[in-house]
């Protein structure tokens, strides 16, 4: 079964709304989550590493005001996106620091897609 | 930042022909170097990953070569097949927790 689960999957939003995706960890307690974000034909791009009771650590070029990162609980990150826009539309997953016994894999989650009209 | 104006590369290969899909990494402090696959609208779906330490990992169909003097890595699909399309991504990852790095990706296509 899944072990982060992401929600929605899929949202559909006008122009100037905001919008928050939520990552949650299922059976264990994640202090840390990343947010990747991807564009149509891009590669996954790292946006930023939530923080379980601190600030989250953004990347280079991403705005920390618009991408909103709250990490309030062991179990729950959220990304929101703040007035959003077109260019906003991509897909975003989150992705928990545990790896898969004895492999390289990190569990990810579904993934969000977001249109912004 | 994001790939602006960057476009997948294609690879085209005939179905049950061999594929090889190259990935040139970055660091050489990484760990654990993992091949993933996307298909449209999905998550990437774990194929198959190596420790530094090693040079060669087989699994089902697919083998994964590392070449750490020059940060290189690559994937070999066997006997491809139609539902071998989609895009392959190398990700790089220096274990604990650090988070994965996406190398751009490859579209491969498969030809009936």
């Amino acid at each position: 079964g899944a072990v982060v689960s992401q929600h929605p999957s899929r949202v559909i939003c006008k122009s100037g709304t905001s919008v928050k995706i939520e990552c949650r960890s299922l059976d264990f307690q994640a202090t840390t989550m990343f947010w990747y974000r991807q564009f149509p034909k891009q590669s996954l791009m790292l946006m930023a590493t939530s923080n379980e009771g601190s600030k989250a650590t953004y990347e280079q070029g991403v705005e920390k005001d618009k991408f909103l990162i709250n990490h309030a609980s062991l179990t729950l990150s959220t990304l929101t996106v703040t007035s959003a826009h077109p260019e906003d539309s991509s897909f975003y997953i989150c992705s928990a620091p545990l790896r898969k016994l004895n492999t390289g894999e990190l569990f990810f989650g579904e993934g969000s897609r977001l249109t912004v009209l | 930042g994001e790939n602006v104006g960057l476009h997948l590369p294609t690879l085209s290969v005939q179905e049950g022909d061999n594929s090889i899909i190259n990935c040139a990494y970055s660091n050489s402090a990484s760990d654990y170097f993992i091949w993933y696959k996307q298909e449209s609208g999905k998550g990437p779906q774990f194929i198959i990953d190596i420790r530094s330490n090693m040079d060669k990992r087989q699994g089902q169909r697919v083998t994964v070569l590392l070449n750490k003097t020059v940060k290189h890595l690559s994937l070999q699909i066997a006997a491809t097949q139609p539902g071998d399309s989609a895009v392959y991504f190398c990700a790089e990852n220096q274990g604990g927790n650090t988070p994965l790095v996406f190398g751009k990706g490859t579209r491969l296509s498969v030809i009936a």
